[in-house]
């Protein structure tokens, strides 16, 4: 079984500030994939970074990266430079060797202050 | 544009009726999803198929059917069964052996 854990359920930033929102998982198959997802109010969920189990370099897109730390199972969310627009449900998820579908953490609010 | 829709955005239902919610893509995606999202949680899957005319349950299934008659269309139907529909539920899809799931607007049930 996977499991994906969100221990924030609400973290603050100021504006131009970078944030880092935690997410650890749990799974026994050697393959797997991380992902994080952003949920505005709107409700849509946005596709932020994906990081492969076996990929050397931590991921990396824009202003979000993600760390990777594989002997501690940890896949971090790391936005740089946080704009007011930021402002959103934040989602980990994995998805676990031949499995298609996505298991989700229970998510962080992050607001972010001007 | 490419995509996926779902309607109607916002529906209402009277406790023991049967409901459909839509979900198409034009992404000539293989694979569809439905989940479920209850209010501060995360999304739990409900069905999914990676080909036409076959499906399998996700981890809250009971209460639910799909059907998959064509490659674009995943309606899910929340049936009388189903003991707490009132949910906002989201449609996704994605190539096989690609990672990202595209996710639909989402429809907010109500059950009244």
């Amino acid at each position: 079984a996977q499991k994906i854990t969100q221990t924030q359920p609400g973290m603050f930033v100021q504006e131009k500030e970078a944030v880092t929102l935690d997410c650890t998982y749990d799974t026994s198959d050697p393959s797997y994939g991380l992902f994080w997802y952003k949920q505005p109010s709107s409700g849509e969920m946005i596709f932020l970074i994906y990081q492969g189990s076996y990929d050397q370099q931590n991921a990396t897109e824009g202003r979000y990266s993600l760390n990777f730390q594989k002997a501690r199972k940890s896949a971090n969310l790391v936005i740089s430079a946080s704009q007011l627009g930021d402002s959103a449900m934040y989602f980990c998820a994995m998805r676990g060797g031949s499995a298609r579908q996505l298991t989700f953490g229970s998510g962080t609010q992050l607001t972010v202050l001007p | 544009d490419g995509g996926i829709t779902q309607s109607p955005k916002y529906l209402f239902r009277k406790e023991g009726q049967n409901v459909t919610l839509s979900c198409e893509q034009n992404l000539n995606h293989d694979a569809m999803y439905w989940y479920r999202q209850d209010p501060g949680q995360g999304l739990r899957l409900i069905y999914y198929s990676q080909i036409v005319n076959d499906f399998q349950k996700g981890d809250i299934a009971e209460g639910y059917s799909v059907s998959r008659e064509k490659k674009e269309s995943f309606p899910l139907t929340v049936t009388s069964a189903q003991k707490n529909p009132t949910a906002f539920y989201l449609c996704a899809s994605s190539i096989i052996g690609y990672n990202e799931q595209f996710f639909g607007p989402g429809t907010r049930l109500t059950v009244l």
